[in-house]
């Protein structure tokens, strides 16, 4: 069974700042997908950015960006130039690659995010 | 193309009764995957169907159970409603043959 770990509860930013959330996870899976979700007060999850565990150079998607490290079972967000709307909760998530594996999800705890005029 | 479209959005419901939530996926989409949010548990998984079967099932007693129509669409059921299973449900949709899953609004359920 597969474990993910957001240790931060809670966090909080200036607006134009930057801010690292940070998530582990726990494994025997060779092959998987590693996500941050979104989920603002409107509820509705939306999708980040996307890992692929076999994939050296880490994801980028405009102001976010992740640092993988597979061998420390490391996956954080970081997110530069923070927004009024980036306040949410966020989601660490590991999904196994292949086959049946595609529509289950692990979520982590969540880290409720805030940012600041 | 529309989005996950899950009805109702919010439900009350008296404890031992039972509930039917309906999620309706992205056109196109053959898997349906259901998860319960609560402050204490965080995001669980339920359970998925992929083309009117049940792919995947998460560890919840067998009162919570879905099921998948021809066109997708799928329904979970809870029977005999206890107090815990008050939870923000939400239901995505996903191809089936890769990972991106898209997601609803969710239903919030109220047991009382």
């Amino acid at each position: 069974a597969q474990t993910v770990t957001q240790s931060q509860p809670e966090m909080s930013v200036q607006e134009a700042e930057t801010v690292t959330l940070s998530c582990t996870y726990d494994t025997s899976e060779s092959n998987y997908y590693l996500f941050w979700y979104k989920q603002p007060p409107s509820r509705q999850m939306i999708l980040v950015i996307r890992q692929e565990a076999y994939k050296q150079q880490n994801a980028t998607e405009n102001r976010f960006s992740v640092n993988f490290q597979k061998a420390a079972k490391s996956f954080s967000l970081k997110i530069s130039d923070s927004q009024l709307g980036d306040t949410a909760m966020y989601f660490c998530a590991f999904m196994k690659k292949g086959g049946t594996s595609y529509g289950k999800l692990t979520f982590g705890q969540g880290t409720i995010l805030t940012v600041h005029p | 193309k529309a989005g996950v479209t899950q009805t109702p959005r919010y439900l009350i419901k008296t404890r031992g009764q039972q509930v039917t939530l309906s999620c309706s996926p992205i056109s196109g989409h053959r898997s349906v995957s259901w998860y319960q949010q609560t402050p204490g548990q965080g995001l669980q998984f339920l359970f998925e169907y992929f083309s009117e079967t049940q792919r995947n099932k998460g560890n919840f007693p067998g009162r919570f159970s879905g099921r998948q129509f021809s066109n997708s669409r799928s329904e979970m059921n809870v029977s005999t409603l206890e107090l815990g299973d008050s939870a923000l449900y939400l239901c995505a949709s996903s191809l089936g043959s890769v990972p991106e899953a898209f997601f609803g609004q969710g239903t919030r359920l109220t047991v009382v």
